[in-house]
């Protein structure tokens, strides 16, 4: 159980493209979920956390008009890389929890490798 | 502010030779500290959740330990599969003030030689 899906695996785009990442919980009903960004050789950086129909908490930083991210249902979230441009080239990971009995574990999407050309 | 450390920042060990790796972690209350393993180029795997000073969880060669202030990755008889980044996060209880976003430590990242 707690499977956590991520679409694309990877994309290749052109600059100044956008590019939508989808995360899906596939087994159970994720109340918040999380998108992370890795650098090679580097631990998560966490861009943002998303409540099931609430707006996305930004971290510090983290620009919320170029990463766009949409909760629309407990088992759906999105993230889409706006005008993208070679900086945003990256491994974008999501993860979720249920957030039931106490359960704050998180469960980690297989990432998304994004390259801007 | 929550904070977690994790030592060594590498560790390369000979298939056989257990060792560990810990988390030392400060964190106003602790509602659970948690343990992945990352492979390259994958996301993060969940191994253990751990609530309370003293707990201990197991799961084939790993072993999670806690207490008040640090935990313990305990590896038996590594085998080569085993060679992964495994990383340490905290979660801070929300009544006594914390933020239910878990800290991450930057991990450690382990080879085992055949």
């Amino acid at each position: 159980g707690a499977v956590v899906s991520q679409h694309p695996s990877w994309v290749i785009c052109k600059s100044g493209t956008s590019v939508k990442i989808e995360c899906r919980s596939l087994d159970f009903q994720a109340t918040t979920m999380f998108w992370y960004r890795q650098f090679p050789k580097q631990s998560l950086m966490l861009m943002a956390t998303s409540n099931e129909g609430s707006k996305a908490t930004y971290e510090q930083g983290v620009e919320k008009d170029k990463f766009l991210i949409n909760h629309a249902s407990l088992t759906l979230s999105t993230l889409t890389v706006t005008s993208a441009h070679p900086e945003d080239s990256s491994f974008y990971i999501c993860s979720a929890h249920s957030g039931l009995a106490g359960a704050y574990e998180q469960y980690f999407g297989p990432g998304t490798r994004l390259t801007v050309t | 502010e929550d904070q977690v450390t994790q030592s060594p920042e590498a560790l390369r060990l000979q298939e056989g030779e257990s060792s560990s790796l810990n988390c030392s972690y400060t964190v106003s209350g602790l509602r659970g500290l948690f343990w992945y393993r990352q492979d390259p180029g994958k996301g993060p795997e969940f191994l253990f959740t751990l609530y309370s000073a003293g707990e201990e969880k197991e799961k084939e060669r790993l072993k999670a330990t806690l207490t008040k202030k640090e935990s313990f990755l305990h590896i038996t008889a590594p085998k080569p599969e085993d060679s992964a980044t495994y990383l340490c996060a905290v979660q801070a209880d929300k009544a006594s003030g914390g933020s239910y976003i878990p800290t991450f430590g930057r991990g450690t990242s382990l080879i085992v030689h055949p």
